[in-house]
């Protein structure tokens, strides 16, 4: 049973790109979690999804960002224009229904804003 | 709100030490409480969970007591092995949604 999937791995995009993140969910899991780590910070929650449903977006700045989780297919974290204080390595977590507290987390998406 | 207050590190050992990372809580009830562990290069593994008071939880010769009268829940392990470096996060689940709050992580070095 494959592990939590997120690419890309690594992502460098200039001030004012586009930055799209994926996350695919252990097989059988309907539930996603985004976390946000800064440097020498620890996991900041962002966002929880289930399918095609944002459940709590408390964590989600504002503006630029946003977050999906489609019937079929990965869930995307999408930030619009980005800027310096985006770069941060994003984690996306996924859970099993009944068991919100048992989050199975992916390898991470480093993203570098020059 | 709910915070985790884990203690800084990084911390330094040398093979077969004893470790003791501190980590405390501030929440509203009693919520389940989380170690988790991070490897270089990899996303977070959960090394082990109690989720009531007096619970401990165990792994890998790892272990943590939920002490209520301390909001409490300090992670010790009897002897450290080079494998064990990484990175240990305390955490808590948040709120209904299950999401979890984290401490900001204590770097582990174990040297032969």
């Amino acid at each position: 049973n494959a592990g939590v999937m997120q690419n890309p791995r690594h992502l460098v995009r200039r001030r004012g790109q586009e930055a799209r993140l994926r996350c695919s969910p252990m097989k059988g899991h309907s539930h996603v979690y985004w976390y946000r780590q800064l440097p020498e910070e620890g996991l900041k929650f962002m966002v929880y999804l289930q399918k095609e449903n944002i459940i709590d977006e408390s964590g989600m700045p504002k503006e630029r960002f946003s977050a999906e989780f489609p019937k079929e297919g990965p869930s995307i974290l999408r930030i619009q224009q980005v800027v310096r204080g985006d770069s941060a390595a994003y984690f996306c977590a996924s859970s099993p229904d009944g068991r919100a507290y048992e989050q199975y987390f992916g390898p991470g998406t480093r993203l570098t804003v020059t | 709100g709910n915070s985790v207050t884990q203690m800084e590190g990084p911390v330094t050992l040398s093979e077969e030490a004893f470790l003791t990372i501190n980590c405390t809580y501030t929440a509203t009830g009693y919520p389940s409480l989380f170690w988790y562990v991070q490897y270089p290069g990899e996303g977070l593994q959960l090394l082990l969970k109690a989720t009531k008071a007096d619970d401990k939880g165990s792994n890998k010769g790892f272990e943590a007591t939920y002490r209520k009268e301390t909001t409490s829940f300090h992670l010790e392990k009897g002897s450290v092995q080079v494998s064990d470096s990484a990175v240990y996060f305390c955490a808590l689940v948040g709120g209904s949604q299950g999401n979890l709050i984290f401490g900001k992580g204590t770097k582990l070095s174990v040297k032969p």
